[in-house]
């Protein structure tokens, strides 16, 4: 059962462009949503997150949107750079425990950025 | 260290062996994660420790998987009679408090590959 359900899973984008990753989530009782970048042969490393109260929350070129009604929440890089190519997931936490930090990750997408 | 160190890198074992993997989670890093993450997907939690304790070990597969954490810091999983579905990268993270919200810091992962 997928709790996050993450969409594209790949994309390629132009330098300079806008690159867009969606995610999908059913329980409501979310309330932290994190993105992670991961290069190849590294471990996932934060990016950006986003608590429910709010709808966007932005950090440099990186933009969380986060929809509550549609229970969605998106990944915004403008100016996408070749650097940013990785793979990018979304996550929520687990709830398994009131609070708990455990947390299910999307399957992740593939961002290619061409020079 | 500054961050989370796993050793090995890389394990290659045989079909029905016992493997060892270690994780080191930043100084005062009182929550400890295990994930597993297979070639194309995300990361799948396996175990959470709060302290010395296994506040959460819902993921665990099967009983071939177990971790301990004696002192609260040093964390390892082990897995007895390995199959070739256990091939996978194995993750531990480490965060500050347990709370959700509170950043996951990732390791490298160890690559396990069972022949």
């Amino acid at each position: 059962q997928q709790q996050v359900k993450q969409s594209p899973q790949s994309l390629i984008v132009q330098k300079g462009g806008i690159s867009i990753i969606n995610c999908a989530y059913e329980n409501t009782a979310f309330d932290y949503f994190p993105w992670y970048q991961q290069f190849p042969g590294k471990g996932p490393a934060l990016l950006i997150a986003i608590r429910p109260d709010v709808s966007e929350k932005k950090e440099g070129r990186f933009t969380i949107s986060f929809n509550k009604s549609a229970k969605q929440f998106s990944l915004h890089i403008m100016d996408s750079q070749p650097g940013d190519s990785a793979t990018y997931f979304c996550a929520a936490p687990t709830n398994r425990a009131p609070g708990a930090n455990n947390l299910f990750f999307g399957t992740g997408t593939r961002l290619t950025v061409i020079p | 260290g500054a961050g989370v160190s796993q050793t090995p890198s890389n394990k290659v074992t045989e079909k029905g062996k016992y493997v060892e993997l270690r994780c080191d989670p930043i100084s005062g890093h009182t929550a400890l994660y295990w994930y597993r993450q297979s070639l194309g997907q995300g990361p799948e939690f396996l175990i959470y420790f709060q302290g010395t304790g296994a506040a959460d070990d819902s993921g665990l597969p099967n009983d071939r998987f177990f971790a301990v954490r004696p002192e609260g810091s040093v964390s390892t999983l082990k897995i007895q009679r390995t199959e070739r579905g256990d091939s996978a990268v194995y993750l531990c993270a480490s965060s500050q408090s347990p709370t959700s919200g509170h950043t996951q810091y990732f390791g490298p992962g160890t690559r396990l590959t069972v022949l």
